[in-house]
């Protein structure tokens, strides 16, 4: 089945100390975000890519970071993890405005980070 | 003008019963209204969506009500089961010009059996 994963499910890491999360897809999408979740909120996104041009949203932290590759993979980096940055951190995927009609966010099930 | 606004925060509804959750939004150049459905520990998932021409979306249990004039849509869950129990997201995008979905607070549903 075509899908969004995401690698690990958990990370723990410790203050301080650089992190990265991973996606990939299947889909074959244009589009790769990065949201960060935490408990009871709505998601929050914190960048996304069309194609290779990357787009940061203005109140996301210096201390994300993230690559795209390739079609298929992209990374998210979290230099110096704080407390605050503990978090369900969520990749979607999607197809550029083009698809119209067709248009769909595909969230992967997401990576619990936690900071000790 | 970016928000949309959704409420109730949270909904407990018996088994069989209709649930009903309602977002509200201002700008008018959104074209695109999902609802996404999160259990505990999951992503969330695409559950049914609306564009703004249509006034409304039945898909099986699930259905969007659209009110252009008001800016307003919600959904409406027929027979609600305890398998439904997750939190609802509803959302808004321009399609011609973002890729940012403006999402909802968000709607802890729970059916009683």
């Amino acid at each position: 089945d075509a899908m969004v994963i995401q690698n690990p499910r958990y990370q723990v890491t410790q203050f301080g100390k650089p992190v990265t999360l991973s996606c990939s897809q299947t889909l074959n999408h244009n589009v790769m975000y990065w949201y960060q979740q935490k408990s009871s909120q709505a998601p929050k996104l914190l960048f996304h890519y069309y194609d290779k041009d990357f787009n940061n949203e203005a109140d996301t932290p210096d201390n994300f970071q993230s690559r795209r590759p390739n079609t298929s993979f992209c990374f998210l980096d979290i230099r110096s993890p704080g407390l605050g940055d503990a978090a369900m951190y969520l990749c979607a995927t999607s197809r550029g405005p083009e698809a119209g009609e067709s248009y769909e966010q595909y969230f992967g099930p997401g990576t619990r980070l936690t900071v000790t | 003008q970016q928000q949309v606004k959704q409420s109730p925060q949270s909904l407990i509804v018996q088994k069989g019963g209709i649930s009903i959750i309602n977002c509200a939004y201002e700008n008018t150049a959104f074209d695109y209204f999902p609802w996404y459905q999160q259990f505990p520990g999951k992503g969330p998932a695409l559950l049914i969506a609306i564009r703004p021409d249509v006034s409304e979306k039945k898909e099986g249990r699930f259905t969007i009500s659209f009110n252009k004039s008001a800016k307003q849509f919600s959904l409406h869950i027929m027979d609600s089961q305890p398998g439904d129990s997750a939190t609802y997201f509803c959302a808004a995008l321009r399609m011609d010009s973002s890729y940012k979905l403006i999402f909802g607070s968000g709607t802890r549903l729970l059916v009683r059996p």
